[in-house]
């Protein structure tokens, strides 16, 4: 069964500095993508950047980024230039896509507070 | 504009009570979701959906049923409703082809009394 792991419950972070998250996944799937979603206090879930794991290159959007580490099957989240509406929780989550369900394992979450 | 949708977003109700929460989406995908977030913000997979007549339980026991009768409405239900039922209900829906990405609705928070 896949897992996937925060171990951050709580961080905070500096307005316009730069933040990283961490999160671990258990595996032995090799089809799989990976994934950090964002969701503000009482505010709709959104995704922030996905990685397929057949690729080597790290995915970037804007100012975040990750650091995938697939031997140490590790997908860490880099948010730079930090902003307020950046304050939100963050969930890592895995999909399996070899099989028909696609369903999204998800880690326990990163409250992110940036401060002013 | 496509999107997806949950009502009510909120939601308090006495013990014993029949409810159903409702999830459409505009879309056009094929696989939908159910998820309970708890208390402490863990999300847990109760139903999904491959298509039209095509239900699953999920990781996490449910009381709850789900119904698929047109594939853009995946409406829950709770039969009798009890203070263990209080949460947040998140719907999702994602496409067949790659890379699979979920959108969420705004989410259903369930008091129970």
């Amino acid at each position: 069964a896949q897992t996937v792991t925060q171990s951050q419950p709580e961080m905070s972070v500096q307005e316009a500095e730069t933040v990283t998250l961490s999160c671990t996944y258990d595996t032995s799937e090799s089809n799989y993508y990976l994934f950090w979603y964002k969701q503000p206090p009482s505010r709709q879930m959104i995704l922030v950047i996905r990685q397929e794991a057949y690729k080597q290159q790290n995915a970037t959007e804007n100012r975040f980024s990750v650091n995938f580490q697939k031997a140490a099957k590790s997908f860490s989240l880099k948010i730079s230039d930090s902003q307020l509406g950046d304050t939100a929780m963050y969930f890592c989550a895995f999909m399996n896509y070899g099989g028909a369900t696609n369903k999204l394992i998800f880690g326990t979450g990163t409250l992110l507070a940036v401060q002013p | 504009e496509a999107d997806i949708y949950q009502t009510p977003r909120y939601l308090v109700i006495g013990t014993g009570k029949k409810i159903t929460l409702e999830c459409s989406q505009t879309m056009g995908h094929d696989k939908m979701y159910w998820y309970q977030q708890d208390p402490g913000m863990e999300l847990h997979l109760i139903h999904y959906s491959y298509g039209v007549n095509s239900t699953e339980k999920g990781d996490l026991s449910s009381e709850s049923t789900v119904s698929r009768i047109r594939t853009e409405h995946f409406p829950l239900t709770l039969e009798s409703a009890r203070p263990s039922h209080t949460s947040q209900y998140l719907c999702a829906s994602s496409g067949a082809l790659p890379p699979y990405e979920q959108y969420f609705g705004p989410g259903t928070r369930l008091t129970v009394t």
